[in-house]
């Protein structure tokens, strides 16, 4: 399975600021997603990041708030923009080498918002 | 609307002590049915994916199962090692070309010695 990495593990950020989370996979990947995992919650897709074109965004989740880039294969960013409390959580990226193929996931952004 | 639910939330087991976590999932055409470990402060690792009715699969001391309402993940003879949560997560009909995954709400299993 692929290795990834993410970036920042985690940060402490102030209200009304944007974090810009990356993460890097080892090797060429078909699809890439990012969740968030609210505290004591499960998995919650946020969108789905299609490399040369906008991301496909989950019902609830907008592209002003969670901008996401993919340039390549391999990499991707999620922007958490104008944050608040609410937005504490984990997020996670996944990847997949096809829509109906398991999901390896990286080890996690911990973001708390004071 | 797609639904998983996980059954117990928490589970403590005594090491050696067999038991099975549950989950129920209503959706429309299932795609995948994928079972997860999460560790604390980690992501989720990757165990079984499932695809029909009757299949089977086994890692170690985990064993999953599926039918067309539920799935088991049946952990035997268990051990400190083996306390996590515990992930299920489907893969509807619908979402076959995005690759959506719904997640329930996990079983945190605690084994202790």
């Amino acid at each position: 399975s692929a290795v990834i990495s993410q970036k920042p593990s985690r940060d402490i950020c102030q209200r009304g600021t944007s974090l810009t989370i990356q993460c890097q996979v080892d090797s060429q990947v078909t699809m890439m997603f990012w969740y968030r995992q609210q505290p004591g919650q499960s998995l919650t897709l946020i969108a789905t990041a299609n490399q040369g074109s906008e991301a496909t965004y989950e019902s609830g989740f907008v592209i002003d708030k969670f901008p996401i880039s993919r340039p390549n294969l391999t990499f991707s960013t999620l922007t958490v923009s104008n944050m608040s409390p609410e937005d504490s959580s984990i997020y996670l990226c996944s990847v997949a080498q096809g829509a109906s193929y398991e999901q390896y996931f990286g080890p996690g952004t911990r973001l708390t918002v004071t | 609307e797609d639904q998983v639910t996980q059954s117990p939330e928490a589970l403590r087991l005594q090491e050696g002590e067999s038991s099975s976590l549950n989950c129920s999932y209503t959706v429309s055409g299932l795609r995948g049915l994928f079972w997860y470990r999460q560790d604390p402060g980690k992501g989720p690792e990757f165990l079984f994916t499932l695809y029909s009715a009757g299949e089977e699969k086994e890692k170690e001391r985990l064993k999953a199962t599926l039918t067309k309402k539920e799935s088991f993940l049946h952990i035997t003879a268990p051990k400190p090692e083996d306390s996590a949560t515990y992930l299920c997560a489907v893969q509807a009909g619908s979402s076959s070309n995005t690759g959506k995954l719904i997640f329930g709400q996990g079983t945190t299993l605690q084994v202790k010695p």
